[in-house]
């Protein structure tokens, strides 16, 4: 079974602090790694997203970091506000087949004011 | 342009009792996804579909039909709910060959009781 582990479970951030969550995968066939955030009664929604041939994206104040040889990605939020307070989900694509998305777990993010 | 629409939006069933959970996408895209969200447990694919006439079973799919007669619809349907099937459900879409970039609908929170 494709897996995508994802933690910490729960953050607390102060106002203006760094959030990182860290996952990690399995199968090396994965070829896009995407971050979906999801407000509270909404559905998630593509926030920023990765290709394995590159170490690090950029996208205002969010950041995906990316290690091939570990198979882990991460993703950081610089000055974190507290409109950023969401669950963020990581996810992986690709493999033999037709793609289909595998998420983590779940991170639920409070940046504190 | 509404997106992705799901009807409905809250639901309590009995248990045994049967229902159909609609969803529709006016993005003319080719794949159509439902997945159940559960706490802890991330967004789990429950059924997908390629295209109109097709569909394929996901990660969880016993106690769960699906059709997409229509390209823009994808029905979910319960044929004798169990609380286990107690979960929020979200439809998805996206074009051919973007798996990593789905749209979510705003969800149907149903409950068995």
């Amino acid at each position: 079974q494709q897996q995508v582990k994802q933690s910490p479970q729960s953050l607390i951030v102060q106002k203006g602090g760094i959030s990182i969550i860290n996952c990690a995968y399995e199968n090396t066939a994965f070829d896009y790694f995407p971050w979906y955030q999801q407000f509270p009664g909404k559905g998630p929604a593509l926030l920023i997203a990765i290709r394995p041939d590159v170490s690090e994206k950029k996208e205002g104040r969010f950041t995906i970091s990316f290690n091939k040889s570990a198979k882990q990605f991460s993703l950081h939020i610089m000055d974190s506000q507290p409109g950023d307070s969401a669950t963020y989900f990581c996810a992986a694509s690709g493999g033999t087949g037709f793609q289909k998305l595998v998420f983590g777990t779940g991170t639920r993010l409070l940046v504190s004011p | 342009n509404a997106g992705v629409t799901q009807t409905p939006k809250f639901r309590v069933l009995k248990t045994g009792q049967s229902m159909t959970l609609l969803c529709a996408q006016d993005m003319n895209h080719e794949y159509m996804y439902w997945y159940r969200q559960d706490p802890g447990m991330g967004l789990r694919l429950i059924h997908y579909s390629v295209g109109e006439g097709t569909t394929a079973k996901g990660e969880v799919p016993d106690g769960y039909n699906v059709s997409r007669l229509k390209k823009q619809n994808f029905l979910l349907g319960l044929e004798s709910a169990a609380p286990s099937q107690t979960s929020v459900y979200f439809c998805a879409s996206t074009r051919a060959g973007q798996g990593y970039e789905q749209y979510f609908g705003p969800g149907t929170r149903l409950t068995v009781t």
